[in-house]
């Protein structure tokens, strides 16, 4: 079975722009999940989403928002991009909403350069 | 808040030493807590995972205990080898949220070597 997946793997955007990244959760699973990692740090929670609606958001800008679909797949958008929006996405999936025995998959991200 | 404090990097050790990283939670409920790896290139892999207060949690020779008393669960391993090289990530989830979020330490490299 295919894990998690995220397109692009690599990108590169100008200051001011916008990008949507995207992420195929592994089948069979609702809940989707999006973190930044910022290099030499580790992962910070952006959103979660379950069966289409956001169930959790962490400390970011409006600037970022999600979507998930009736497929479970998800988009997140980053408006107005900053230097400092420079870092690895993250996608993760999960069974279920807040089960604490379901873990929790990641994807190998896509790397966004904003300069 | 919620918050996870890992032993800094980076740490290098000889190819069977053993290896311990510490990590020390503060959280307002009851979590879970986990050890996620990261190799050169690629995204997050679940390594080890503790539900309760005195689990342990094991897989591929690491260990951690989850003590509730000391708010830890440090990473170990008895002989490491040139293939552990990686970042090292512990993390917590708290089920008293409706999300089912997970909480990072800032990691920790470790570079084997041969």
């Amino acid at each position: 079975d295919a894990g998690v997946t995220q397109s692009p793997t690599h990108l590169i955007k100008t200051r001011g722009q916008h990008v949507t990244l995207r992420c195929s959760p592994i089948s069979g699973h609702k809940s989707v999940s999006w973190y930044q990692q910022v290099l030499g740090q580790g992962p910070q929670f952006i959103f979660q989403y379950y069966e289409k609606e956001e169930r959790g958001r962490g400390n970011f800008p409006d600037r970022f928002s999600a979507r998930q679909f009736p497929n479970y797949s998800s988009e997140l958008n980053v408006n107005a991009l900053l230097l400092g929006d420079s870092a690895l996405y993250l996608c993760a999936s999960s069974l279920a909403s807040t089960n604490q025995e379901n873990t929790i998959y990641f994807g190998e991200g896509s790397w966004l350069t904003v300069v | 808040g919620n918050s996870v404090t890992q032993m800094e990097g980076p740490v290098t050790l000889s190819e069977e030493a053993f290896l311990t990283i510490n990590c020390t939670y503060t959280a307002t409920g009851y979590p879970s807590l986990f050890w996620y790896v990261q190799y050169p290139g690629e995204g997050l892999q679940l390594l080890l995972k503790a539900t309760k207060a005195d689990d342990k949690g094991s897989n591929k020779g690491f260990e951690a205990t989850y003590r509730k008393e000391t708010t830890s669960f440090h990473l170990e391993k008895g002989s490491v080898q040139v293939s552990d090289s990686a970042v090292y990530f512990c993390a917590l989830s708290d089920p008293s949220g409706s999300a089912r979020q997970l909480t990072f330490g800032s990691g920790t490299q470790l570079t084997v070597l041969p």
